[in-house]
């Protein structure tokens, strides 16, 4: 079975600097799908970013880019020139055909 | 376009009751997943509807069950409620099933208490 772990309960960066946030995974698939979701405190969770696994290039939108590592199964976040917006609980998750299975979360303060 | 519509947003149930939560898909999206958030347990896959059928189920007890009708709105019911179920509980939507691969639109839940 799949397991995604995020060893980082919380996480804290200054106003306009760079956070990196882990997460680590487990399959034996060689095909997936991975996720960074966002959710702020209107519960809603968002869509941050999605890595394919047979992609070699990682994944970018705009101030978010991952680093992909499958042969390690890593797949971190990094957040540049953090804002006072980005504050929320960030979920690692792994697609399992019909199922996103989660890691625990990554409480993520912006100090302004 | 509208969004994934949650309803009721909060919920207080006493233990031993039942509950029914509904989901409105982004229109045009005809699956629906629903997933429970705990702070113990995390988040959890329950079940998926499709075309008015339940195409995958998570591992919870038959308590909890669900539906979906022709016009791809949700509901999930709760019976016999437990101090346990307390929850956030998160829908899902996607144009079809088996879509977790491209990332799903949520809602933005319904707090449910059981005292």
């Amino acid at each position: 079975a799949q397991t995604v772990t995020q060893s980082q309960p919380e996480m804290s960066v200054q106003e306009a600097e760079t956070v990196t946030l882990s997460c680590t995974y487990d399959t034996s698939e060689s095909d997936y799908y991975l996720f960074w979701y966002k959710q702020p405190p209107s519960r809603q969770m968002i869509l941050v970013i999605r890595q394919e696994a047979y992609k070699q290039q990682n994944a970018t939108e705009n101030r978010f880019s991952v680093n992909f590592q499958k042969a390690a199964k890593s797949f971190s976040l990094k957040i540049s020139d953090s804002q006072l917006g980005d504050a929320a609980m960030y979920f690692c998750a792994y697609a399992s055909n019909y199922q996103l299975i989660w890691g625990a979360g990554t409480k993520l303060i912006i100090k302004p | 376009k509208a969004g994934v519509t949650q309803t009721p947003r909060y919920l207080i149930k006493t233990r031993g009751q039942q509950v029914t939560l509904s989901c409105s898909p982004i229109s045009g999206h005809r699956s629906v997943s629903w997933y429970q958030q705990t702070p113990g347990q995390g988040l959890q896959f329950l079940f998926e509807y499709f075309s008015e059928t339940q195409r995958n189920k998570g591992n919870f007890p038959g308590r909890f069950s669900g539906r979906q009708f022709s016009n791809s709105r949700s509901e999930m019911n709760v019976s016999t409620l437990e101090l346990g179920d307390s929850a956030l509980y998160l829908c899902a939507s996607s144009l079809t099933a088996g879509l977790a691969n491209y990332g799903y639109t949520f809602g933005s839940g319904t707090r449910l208490t059981v005292v």
